[in-house]
């Protein structure tokens, strides 16, 4: 299986600063880059960070990632209503010859 | 302006054919792969395959070789996913996006095109 691990959900009140992990091996996170798209409701995933923790124009710096051995981790601070969404880990991997996937959080906004 | 847009929703019975398009523009479409992933209802993202429009190699997931073909018309930057005979799990929504080579990520997507197999 060369799909990464994800919490199923995770929460957090307005304001706050909540983390999402992703967790991976060798042959993906362990040896590329690692990235994080947002999906909200019946709209197509958004490109949210990519190679470790770079992060497109457009996007706020309240999002961050980081990556340390065959883990990565989405952080975001000072939390909004508007970030309630769908966010998936992906990372290249080479068994796969394709990225693999985390299997999405669900992140809600108290 | 990096767009796809994809071909629109489609109703189909088990056992019939379907293509579904995703048309490539803003960009040199022969320089980056064109992928398709695959999200269930209620489910999460699932690469499906590639394909590199400048030569039309594909790379396709295990799980799925054989079921579905990818194919690419570089002359009206347009690259297809097809089944020859679709099955009630193939229900579906499909998106196409784009490979960025430089940290093999997926930057640009399409926006999706919902598949309904149903007798």
């Amino acid at each position: 299986q060369s799909g990464l691990t994800q919490p199923p959900s995770a929460s957090g009140t307005t304001g706050q600063r909540v983390t999402i992990s992703c967790s991976g091996s060798y042959s993906n996170i362990g040896s590329n880059y690692v990235y994080w798209y947002q999906q909200f409701p019946g709209t197509a995933p958004r490109l949210l960070i990519y190679s470790h923790n770079q992060r497109p124009s457009g996007v706020p710096d309240r999002f961050s990632g980081s990556k340390s051995g065959t883990s990565a981790s989405l952080a975001i601070s000072g939390l909004r209503s508007e970030d309630e969404a769908d966010y998936y880990c992906a990372s290249w991997d080479d068994s796969l010859s394709g990225p693999a996937f985390g299997g999405g959080t669900k992140l809600t906004v108290l | 302006e990096v767009q796809l847009v994809q071909s629109g929703a489609d109703v189909k019975k088990p056992g019939e054919s379907l293509r579904i398009s995703c048309k490539g523009s803003g960009y040199t479409f022969t320089n980056y792969w064109i992928s398709w992933v695959r999200q269930m209802p209620g489910k999460g993202l699932e690469w499906m395959g590639s394909i590199d429009p400048s030569d039309s190699e594909t790379k396709y997931s295990p799980s799925l070789q054989g079921h579905v073909t990818i194919s690419v018309d570089k002359s009206i930057t347009t690259a297809s996913l097809q089944w020859a005979s679709l099955k009630a799990s193939d229900t579906a929504m499909y998106y196409c996006a784009r490979l960025n080579s430089g940290w093999n990520g997926l930057d640009f997507w399409g926006q999706g095109t919902l598949v309904t197999v149903s007798s």
